[in-house]
C-alpha cells in the first residue's frame, strides 16, 4: 500500500531531551516536507526537501533539524525540545519536486507534548 | 501578507444540502496549484481536489467541486449533498511554480447537522 509512515504517533518528553520523529514513504516521491499544526494557525511548513541531500527551511524552522540521506526517509530532529514545540506534526511527500501540480500525501501525524 | 486566507472558522450545513467553503489566495506567480484537504476528527489529512492556475474548467471530484475565480483570486470548495461524514476540518493550500513551499490556510470546521 502506498503510504507515508511517521512514528511515533504520540510522544511525551521533557524539555531538552533530544528526539527524532521518523518519516518514510514508499512511493518514490522526490519531495518531502514537515509541518506543524497548531489551533488557529493551520499548517505551517518547517522544512522541505526537493530530493536526496537537498533540504531547505520553511516558515518555522527554528529549533528543528532534518536530513535526507535516502529518498524514502526524512526524519525530523528536535535537538533540545521546548514546550512551545508542543504540537501536531505531519510529514508529507509529493511525487515531483519541481512541479506545482503534485499534491501532498500526508502521514498520520505525531502528537508531541514537551513538558 | 497571508498567502491563503480562509475566513470561515466554522460552518454548519444541513444534511443533503450544499455548502461552500471560502478560500482566497495571494500570489504574483502566474503558475500555481490550489489544493483542498479534509481533516476528520481522527486527524489524518486527506487530499480532495486540485485546481491549476491555467485550467479552464473548474475541477470536480465526485461531490466536491472547486469554484475557481482567477481574477478574484478565490478557490472556493463546494460540497454537494452533504453527508454526516463530511463533518471535518477543511484546509485550502497553494503551491507556486517559482517556490518550493506549500502554503495552508487556517482551516474551516464544517459540521453537518442531521
Amino acid at each position: 500500500e502506498a503510504q507515508v509512515t511517521q512514528n511515533p504517533r504520540y510522544l511525551i518528553t521533557v524539555t531538552g531531551k533530544k528526539l527524532t520523529v521518523t518519516c518514510s514513504q514508499n512511493m518514490n516521491h522526490e519531495y518531502m516536507s514537515w509541518y506543524r499544526q497548531d489551533p488557529g494557525l493551520g499548517l505551517r511548513q518547517i522544512y522541505y526537501s526537493m530530493n536526496v541531500e537537498v533540504t531547505d527551511k520553511g516558515d518555522v524552522p527554528e529549533g528543528y533539524k532534518v536530513s535526507r540521506k535516502e529518498k524514502r526517509n526524512f526524519p525530523l530532529i528536535l535537538e533540545s525540545p521546548s514546550p512551545n514545540q508542543t504540537s501536531l506534526y505531519f510529514c508529507a511527500s509529493s511525487l515531483l519536486g519541481n512541479n506545482y501540480n503534485s499534491p501532498l500525501h500526508f502521514g498520520n501525524g505525531t502528537r508531541l507534548t514537551v513538558t | 501578507a497571508q498567502k491563503i486566507t480562509q475566513t470561515q472558522p466554522g460552518m454548519f450545513v444541513q444534511e443533503k444540502e450544499a455548502v461552500t467553503l471560502d478560500c482566497t489566495y495571494d500570489t504574483s506567480d502566474p503558475s500555481y496549484g490550489l489544493f483542498w484537504y479534509k481533516q476528520p476528527s481522527s486527524g489524518e489529512m486527506i487530499f480532495l481536489i486540485y485546481q491549476g492556475s491555467y485550467d479552464q474548467q473548474n475541477a470536480t471530484e465526485g461531490r466536491y467541486s472547486l469554484n475557481f475565480q482567477k481574477a478574484r483570486k478565490s478557490a472556493n470548495l463546494v460540497i454537494s449533498a452533504s453527508q454526516l461524514g463530511d463533518s471535518a476540518m477543511y484546509f485550502c493550500a497553494m503551491r507556486e511554480n517559482t517556490g518550493n513551499q506549500f502554503y495552508f490556510g487556517t482551516g474551516t470546521s464544517l459540521t453537518v447537522i442531521p
